[in-house]
Parts: C-alpha cells; sequence; structure tokens
C-alpha cells in the first residue's frame, strides 16, 4: 500500500516562507485527492487544505486561505503545499493524508504520514 | 474551538466499553460521513472507523461507530490499556467546504 514521506519543515521567522513536500511510495496517489492537516504542540487536529485528483478543486481552511498553497504532480506521486506569510500560530507538525472518499469533500484519511515540524519563531 | 464537539476526556475499567461522542450540525455530520481517528503521543493520526461504521482492515471488531442525524459515536468494547489513546472524529462540511475535526478525546482505562 502507499507510503506517505513528508518534508521540508524547519524553523523560519515570522512573515517568512517554506514549502512542504510529500512524496508517495508503494502506488500511485494519483486517483485521489490529497489532504494537509496540521497539530499544533499539545493541541488537536486541524484540517488545513485539500487537493482533486486533477487539481481542479483547492480547498483551504480559513486559518491559511490567501497565504497557504496546495499543489500536486502526479507524475512524481508528491503532492506540496507552499506556506507564505507565516505566524507563530503557523507553527505545527503539518500530516500528508490521502483521501479514499470518492471525489472531493470527504474525510476518510488513510494513510497518514510521519509528519514534518514547522516553528515560526524570530 | 472545534467545529465538532467531542468530550475532553473518558474513562474505564480494562475488559468495561467506553462510548466516545462527536456532535456537529447538518452541513457536517448529518450530511456526510464521519472517521474515527486514533492517535498515541508523538505518533500520526491512524484511521479506526469510516463511512461513519466501517472498519479498515486490521481493526478490531471491538471497536464500532454509528451516526445518527447530528451526531456521531465510537465504541469500544473489552477496553485494554493498550488503547489510552486521543480518539478523533472527523468529517466534511458542505458549508463552507472543509475539512473539519473534533477537539479530541482523551481515553483513560
Amino acid at each position: 500500500d502507499v507510503q506517505l514521506v513528508e518534508s521540508g519543515g524547519g524553523l523560519v521567522q515570522p512573515g517568512g516562507s517554506l514549502t512542504l513536500s510529500c512524496s508517495a511510495s508503494g502506488s500511485t496517489i494519483s486517483p485521489y485527492t490529497m489532504n494537509w492537516v496540521r497539530q499544533a504542540p499539545g493541541k488537536g487536529l486541524e484540517w488545513v487544505s485539500a487537493i482533486s485528483s486533477t487539481s481542479i478543486y483547492m480547498y483551504y481552511a480559513d486559518s491559511v486561505e490567501g497565504r497557504f498553497t496546495i499543489s500536486r504532480d502526479n507524475a512524481k506521486n508528491s503532492v506540496y503545499l507552499q506556506l507564505d506569510s507565516l505566524r507563530a500560530e503557523d507553527s505545527a507538525v503539518y500530516y500528508c493524508t490521502r483521501d479514499l472518499t470518492e471525489g472531493i469533500g470527504g474525510n476518510w484519511f488513510d494513510p497518514w504520514g510521519q509528519g514534518t515540524l514547522v516553528t515560526v519563531s524570530s | 474551538q472545534s467545529v465538532l464537539t467531542q468530550p475532553p476526556s473518558v474513562s474505564a475499567a480494562p475488559g468495561q466499553k467506553v462510548t466516545i461522542s462527536c456532535s456537529g450540525s447538518i452541513s457536517n455530520i448529518l450530511n456526510n460521513d464521519v472517521s474515527w481517528y486514533q492517535q498515541f503521543p508523538g505518533t500520526a493520526p491512524k484511521l479506526l472507523i469510516y463511512g461513519n461504521d466501517k472498519r479498515p482492515s486490521g481493526i478490531p471488531d471491538r471497536f464500532s461507530g454509528s451516526k445518527s442525524g447530528t451526531s456521531a459515536t465510537l465504541d469500544i468494547a473489552g477496553l485494554q490499556t493498550g488503547d489510552e489513546a486521543v480518539y478523533y472524529c472527523g468529517t466534511w462540511d458542505s458549508t463552507p467546504n472543509d475539512g473539519v475535526f473534533g477537539g479530541g478525546t482523551q481515553l483513560t482505562v
């Protein structure tokens, strides 16, 4: 089955940018909607963004709309999240996950990557 | 403040059964399927239940889910100390087209 590995996290100053990558192996993610979910330290899960299989549909949480951009490259079996204008409250572990729901607009997330930590601090 | 409401914590003795509730609204739980996730400290969440009441391969039948109206529940029977974890419900919210999660419930056995 598919394995997901996130990368690209790190320490960034407020107002800075990062690009997170999610690389899939074991099987193709091209038929599936892919999502990013984040978890601030000691907090619960927060859905961030979703992108449909052919990139026609992209949705964002209000908290990141206009600052984050989701994209994918099915040829590379990868998904990306561009984080701009970062704020302290964006500090979190960012997980990539596949949605097995048919179409977009579901919450059948399996599997999840191990996550990549983003810390926004001066 | 999470869109879906879960109790912060539940507890029960080994061998007992516990129920975790998840309350939402028309735009999310009523009109979309609910999933449940289990998360141990320092690890990624794991899918426990999808489509309201379906178990992925490998999930014991001690775990069961249901949905009625704008609420969903996760039942865990025959509790084991290894079940101690945080449990999250999740679904899609058709207005405004967002994924949503509950705040999580810490299970103590």
